[in-house]
């Protein structure tokens, strides 16, 4: 059972384009993370979102998280090359981190 | 801040032979550490956690085993590889609310 669903799954988009991946489940999480993952590599953490209906920004990128606290959303505005990655978002259940499905992103210069 | 350090970064093993893929934090105290596996491109899915010392929990059944035989020491197993083991693994640790991941191990079976 997957707790957590991602879309778009893939993604690709010019430099200087905007786009919003999101994240949604049925289940109520305690915080949510957002990473960003390289191939070869671990997931990086971007941000934690805690409270319903929180926004947080990190530059070009905007985290929301729902006020049911069951879905999130992450805007990128101005997508550059280097934004290109793996993009994972995860939910907190007490001890355990439950991650979503991924979604694929490519920024062609 | 906690470093995780996992080791080896890619592995190829035949199958039946055995695994052991070893995980050590520096950085922090009594952490919370898990074990993923990644398909390629794509969410990551837990196998193990460990909340202390010799307390594991598996969240599917398999053909992996998990230890913790000291605080900051996690360490994946396996008595007889299956072709289907192939894999990105990944170990992570969380201190509080969130989790930090190390380098991961490309496990390949031939």
């Amino acid at each position: 059972t997957q707790l957590l669903e991602q879309s778009p799954q893939f993604l690709s988009i010019q430099e200087g384009e905007n786009l919003t991946v999101y994240c949604n489940s049925s289940s109520v999480f305690s915080s949510l993370q957002w990473y960003r993952q390289e191939p070869g590599e671990g997931p990086v953490l971007l941000v934690t979102v805690v409270t319903g209906g929180e926004v947080k920004k990190l530059k070009r990128l905007t985290f929301q998280f729902g006020d049911a606290r069951k879905d999130s959303s992450l805007h990128i505005t101005a997508a550059q090359p280097g934004d290109t990655g793996l993009y994972l978002c995860a939910g907190a259940v007490g001890n355990q981190f439950y991650f979503g499905t991924g979604t694929s992103l490519t920024v062609i210069p | 801040s906690q470093t995780i350090h996992q080791w080896p970064a890619t592995l190829v093993q035949p199958v039946g032979s055995p695994l052991s893929l070893e995980c050590t934090v520096e950085g922090t105290s009594n952490p919370n550490l898990y074990w993923y596996r990644q398909a390629a491109g794509r969410g990551l899915q837990l196998l193990f956690y460990s909340v202390g010392i010799g307390q594991i929990s598996s969240e599917v059944p398999q053909n992996l085993s998990a230890s913790r035989p000291q605080d900051r020491q996690f360490i994946l197993s396996s008595k007889k590889l299956l072709l289907s083991d192939s894999g990105f693994y990944l170990c992570a640790c969380s201190p509080n609310t969130e989790a930090f991941f190390g380098q991961g191990t490309r496990l390949t079976v031939v």
